[in-house]
């Protein structure tokens, strides 16, 4: 069954510093890859995603992620944090050729910003 | 912008009693999706609709739950006989088939079973 590994549950950073966030997913045909963010007592935005083209995509907020199929990866960075950063983040993949089916999420990792 | 839309926000309910919750999707959207939440995890799926029709049901889903949509509009997610490990979140989503492939997700109903 397809999953999806969030490396780190807790990230912090220095405002102004790189933030990098790992996912790795487990299936062998590359699935649709997403990136959410929650704030608390909010529902889930899309930051991201890759279907097919280009494997670096950017998103809202200064977002971006590399797909990257060997590595069976899509890691998110931002180049700068900001403290309206400090959120949950998921990763999450649907299978291919179900035109966007249900999501299977990894178990979040918690963004924390430093001033 | 009319959104998705989840009512209630908030349900608080004893053991044993039942509950209903509501999601109104996008008004175009023809798929809609439930995912349950607890805290410090992701959203697990739950069901899925295309149109009025469940496609598919998680085996997580037990028989006290129950999911309709009639009309294909707006949903109704159902737990009878209520049990403290329902106490979770409740996210609806919904999205256009095949276009851009993403969901959108409404603000949860916040289940506490006492």
């Amino acid at each position: 069954a397809q999953s999806v590994t969030q490396l780190g549950s807790h990230v912090s950073v220095s405002e102004g510093a790189l933030v990098l966030l790992r996912c790795n997913y487990s299936s062998s045909v590359p699935p649709y890859l997403f990136w959410y963010v929650q704030y608390p007592n909010q529902g889930l935005q899309l930051l991201l995603k890759y279907t097919t083209g280009a494997t670096l995509v950017k998103g809202i907020n200064g977002f971006e992620a590399e797909f990257k199929k060997s590595e069976t990866s899509f890691h998110l960075t931002k180049p700068s944090a900001h403290m309206s950063d400090a959120a949950e983040y998921f990763c999450a993949v649907s299978e291919r050729g179900n035109q966007g089916g249900k999501l299977i999420f990894g178990q979040g990792t918690e963004l924390s910003v430093k001033p | 912008d009319t959104g998705v839309s989840q009512d209630p926000r908030h349900k608080i309910t004893k053991r044993g009693q039942n509950v209903t919750f509501r999601c109104d999707p996008i008004s175009e959207h023809n798929r809609l999706y439930w995912y349950r939440q607890t805290l410090g995890q992701g959203p697990e799926f739950l069901t899925y609709f295309q149109n009025e029709a469940q496609l598919e049901k998680s085996r997580l889903l037990s028989d006290r739950f129950s999911a309709e949509r009639p009309k294909g509009s707006f949903s109704t997610l159902e737990i009878q006989r209520t049990e403290q490990g329902d106490s979770a979140m409740y996210l609806c989503a919904s999205s256009l088939t095949g276009v851009r492939y993403e969901q959108f997700f409404g603000p949860g109903t916040r289940l506490t079973v006492l």
